[in-house]
């Protein structure tokens, strides 16, 4: 069965620092890997997505996430954060063999300071 | 751009009732997807559905759940006898493919007393 693990489950940062979160997912198989992001009181929204080819991939909003197989990771990352990217932010992880189940990490809850 | 719409938005119901939450995914889409979010954890996955039946379906969706595509837009999940511990953010979902991204609507949440 996957899993996903994101070990961050709060981070605090002052707006213009840079951001890491930590994703590491464990299958056996080819998964496709996604950054979900959920704004306080909204919806799940895509923030970025790897299905194939650069393993670095560009979202919206200035982030992007490197998928390093070797490491079963798919880290997220900001070079400098706003206040309004206070969120709560999901990894999630889905095989593309057919078996339709996504599966969420645990979330990181980011707040940034002004 | 296309959204998977959700209704309704905040329902209170009393324990034992039954309780449909109503969906309708994206036009084009085949696969159908129901998840909770209780809160302050996270979002887990109940049901898949396509080609008119279920596809997988999670422990929790035990059988107090049913999903049903009435229609060809409407994709509704039904607890038929609620508990205090259903309370949560129910989020409907719909993907073009199997393995595709998941687009999600923007939740019911739902309120058991």
């Amino acid at each position: 069965a996957q899993s996903v693990s994101q070990h961050n489950h709060h981070v605090i940062l002052s707006e213009a620092a840079s951001l890491e979160l930590g994703c590491n997912y464990s299958y056996g198989g080819t998964v496709n890997l996604f950054w979900y992001v959920q704004y306080p009181g909204q919806h799940l929204q895509l923030l970025l997505k790897y299905f194939s080819g650069d393993p670095l991939v560009k979202g919206i909003k200035g982030f992007e996430a490197e998928f390093i197989k070797s490491k079963f990771s798919f880290n997220l990352r900001k070079p400098s954060v706003q206040w309004s990217d206070t969120a709560e932010y999901f990894c999630a992880v889905i095989s593309n063999f057919g078996n339709e189940k996504l599966t969420f990490g645990t979330g990181t809850r980011l707040t940034i300071i002004p | 751009e296309p959204e998977v719409t959700q209704t309704p938005s905040h329902q209170v119901t009393q324990m034992g009732q039954e309780v449909i939450l109503r969906c309708v995914p994206i036009s084009n889409h085949l696969y159908f997807y129901w998840y909770r979010q209780i809160l302050g954890q996270k979002v887990e996955f109940l049901v898949s559905f396509y080609n008119n039946e279920i596809s997988e379906k999670s422990e929790i969706f035990d059988d107090q759940f049913s999903v049903e595509r009435p229609d060809g837009s409407n994709f509704t999940l039904k607890i038929r006898s609620t508990k205090l511990e259903d309370s949560a953010m129910y989020f409907c979902a719909s993907s073009p493919y199997s393995g595709n991204t998941i687009y999600f609507g923007e939740g019911s949440w739902l309120t058991v007393v």
